[in-house]
């Protein structure tokens, strides 16, 4: 069976400071992977997205970036975190419906 | 573009049947999905519509019409679990087969 591991599960930053969120997936090959930013009491924003290794699309503006080095490992990134950049992150992974799975999610508060 | 339209929130009785409706606009369409989150949780895939008509998963089950850009979920024997926020997710058009998230109804079920 699939499953979708993402670290850490919380994790306070000072402004100024770099980030790195990693997710991986078991069980499937080449799945499309998403990465998500749901602010306090807001709803799901997808972030980028990625069909294959080294491709990554980007949805909105921002100071963040992704990369997915490996089939099953999507990463995001910032090299200077703001405030605004707080929130819950969620990586995904697209099964055979197009339904989508998420990870638990890193709790990121920026101080 | 999408444009996602679910009620904030709503409130029911346990044991009480719910039904929580979804309104859409979107650039083609390929399929519309269901999910649960609890706080501060990630949310999980509850159903999956791309015809028009009634899909029925145990106590959940999902209701779409194309023509009206109109879905619905329908929670019956409700039960104090079931409070969650609910979102509505319409697959568009275009690359990454991606879900755009509506901002989610937030169940409460009561005694």
């Amino acid at each position: 069976s699939q499953t979708i591991h993402q670290w850490p599960a919380t994790l306070v930053q000072p402004v100024g400071s770099p980030l790195s969120l990693e997710c991986t997936v078991e069980g499937t090959s080449n799945p499309n992977l998403y990465w998500y930013r749901q602010a306090a009491g807001r709803g799901l924003q997808l972030l980028f997205y990625s069909v294959g290794i080294g491709q990554i699309s980007s949805e909105v503006p921002q100071n963040l970036s992704a990369s997915r080095p490996q089939d099953r490992q999507f990463i995001l990134s910032s090299k200077k975190l703001l405030l605004s950049d707080s929130g819950f992150y969620l990586c995904a992974w697209s099964g055979q419906l197009y339904e989508q799975y998420f990870g638990p999610g890193t709790r990121l508060t920026v101080t | 573009g999408q444009n996602i339209d679910q009620p904030t929130e709503m409130t029911a009785t346990e044991g009480a049947i719910v039904q929580i409706n979804c309104t859409y606009q979107t650039s083609g369409f390929n399929g519309l999905f269901w999910y649960q989150q609890h706080a501060g949780e990630a949310p999980t895939f509850l159903s999956y519509n791309v015809l028009d008509g009634l899909e029925e998963k145990g106590r959940f089950s999902s209701f779409l019409s194309r023509s009206k850009g109109y879905s619905y979920l329908l929670l019956k024997e409700l039960q104090m679990k079931d409070s969650a926020s609910y979102l509505c997710a319409p697959r568009g058009g275009g690359g990454g087969n991606k879900l755009t998230f509506g901002t989610g109804t937030q169940l409460k079920v009561e005694l």
